[in-house]
């Protein structure tokens, strides 16, 4: 079975500043991984995903992650935030054969201060 | 194209009675997956569906149920309420069964009281 850590609940950060959120995963098999972002009373959208490849992954809005296989890590970075940024952040892993069903971490509030 | 359409948004039921939440995915999409969302327990897979066939069940009790359609819609039942069902209850659909990354709706925030 696979597993997610994430460990910073919230991340406090002012706009502009640089940002990291820690993502940790377990898992016995190959995975895929993901980041999603919810903002207040919506679902969840998902914001980058590594299934295989190039091993550092973009959105559309500045944010990337890379997957480190060896630190088994698949931390999310934006080098400047805004403030419509704050939200929740989930990462996901899920193995990238057989059983797929994603197994999604606790989360992590980013809060972006003016 | 229209997203992931959940109904209701909101709802209020007593301890005791049933509830049924709806489901539209996006137009194509034909793998439909139910989470519980609470703060104490995060987000939680309670069932998949693709072709109108359960492929996936996580580990809630028997009172959770849900079916899809032809049409791909689905519903979720909830029979005999508890206290602790008070969650968000999240749908999210992909086109194809397996987890390439999925299209969440808003989902419905249900109240047990």
């Amino acid at each position: 079975a696979q597993s997610v850590t994430q460990l910073d609940s919230q991340v406090p950060v002012f706009e502009e500043a640089p940002v990291e959120l820690r993502c940790n995963y377990s898992s016995s098999v190959s995975v895929y991984l993901f980041w999603y972002v919810q903002y207040p009373n919506q679902g969840l959208q998902l914001l980058l995903k590594y299934l295989s490849g190039s091993t550092l992954v973009e959105s559309i809005n500045g944010f990337e992650a890379e997957f480190n296989k060896s630190q088994t890590s698949f931390h999310l970075r934006k080098p400047s935030v805004h403030i419509s940024d704050t939200a929740e952040y989930f990462c996901a892993v899920s193995n990238a054969g057989g059983s797929y069903i994603p197994t999604f971490g606790r989360g992590t509030s980013l809060i972006v201060h003016p | 194209k229209a997203g992931v359409t959940q109904t209701p948004r909101y709802l209020i039921k007593t301890r005791g009675q049933q509830v049924t939440l709806s489901c539209s995915p996006i137009s194509g999409h034909r793998s439909v997956s139910w989470y519980q969302q609470t703060p104490g327990q995060g987000l939680q897979f309670l069932f998949e569906y693709f072709s109108e066939t359960q492929r996936n069940k996580g580990n809630f009790p028997g009172r959770f149920s849900g079916r899809q359609f032809s049409n791909s819609r689905s519903e979720m039942n909830v029979s005999t309420l508890e206290l602790g069902d008070s969650a968000l209850y999240l749908c999210a659909s992909s086109a194809r069964q397996g987890n390439y990354g999925y299209t969440f709706g808003s989902g419905t925030r249900l109240t047990v009281v």
